[in-house]
């Protein structure tokens, strides 16, 4: 199947830094990469979903000038996470597309820790 | 605003026994529904995908099936092993615009040997 890769796998910074956070796919190209935050024993909840070439579109209540979304190719979304702070501490999955099947393929995820 | 519950929240069960994981929706109009296994600390794995058009879904030991008039979904899982410990997720894709997927908190599940 499909692969999406992200860097890194975890991450430790402290409060007020800024984290970059990398989502691939590997062997195939997606115009649109979605990306997911899980908090402990929580649902996954979509923040964004990412375009290429293009502004990526935000989920209500998620603020776009803290999460900022890059897809400047059709195998790479970047998530950056500007001034974190404790409470942005979780875990952040992306997922691809391969079209035109409608499966989408997850990547492995990155723990965030913000100290 | 759709919801996606899954029940029972953990289950606990002997190598070899058969089993059904729960999902429910709250609105119909769906496109699609994906069972996800999720390993700790890891991403999700695709296992199976229904369409709404769709009754059921198998891939070896996994039978999933769907009854989207009333909003729920099944996965059952035979003969289960110890590999099969995991959270298995399951989600929604609503209807319109968005690729977006509506997911539950899971069901973690431990086969014991």
């Amino acid at each position: 199947g499909a692969v999406v890769s992200q860097h890194p796998s975890r991450v430790i910074c402290k409060s007020g830094t800024s984290v970059k956070i990398e989502c691939r796919s590997l062997d195939f190209q997606a115009t649109t990469m979605f990306w997911y935050r899980q908090f402990p024993k929580q649902s996954l909840m979509l923040m964004a979903t990412s375009n290429e070439g293009s502004k990526a579109t935000y989920e209500q209540g998620v603020e776009k000038d803290k999460f900022l979304i890059n897809h400047a190719s059709l195998t790479l979304s970047t998530l950056t996470v500007t001034s974190a702070h404790p409470e942005d501490s979780s875990f952040y999955i992306c997922s691809a597309r391969l079209q035109p099947i409608v499966r989408l393929f997850f990547g492995p995820g990155t723990r965030l820790t913000v100290l | 605003k759709q919801e996606v519950t899954q029940i029972p929240a953990a289950l606990s069960v002997p190598e070899g026994e058969n089993l059904v994981l729960n999902c429910s929706f709250t609105d119909s109009a769906i496109y699609n529904l994906q069972w996800f296994r999720q390993d700790p600390g890891k991403g999700l794995t695709s296992l199976l995908l229904i369409q709404s058009s769709q009754r059921e879904q198998t891939s070896g030991r996994l039978n999933a099936s769907l009854d989207k008039s009333s909003g729920r979904s099944t996965l059952y899982i035979a003969a289960s092993q110890p590999g099969d410990s995991a959270t298995y997720l399951c989600a929604v894709r609503p209807k319109g615009g968005s690729e977006k997927l509506v997911f539950g908190k899971g069901t973690k599940l431990t086969v014991n040997p």
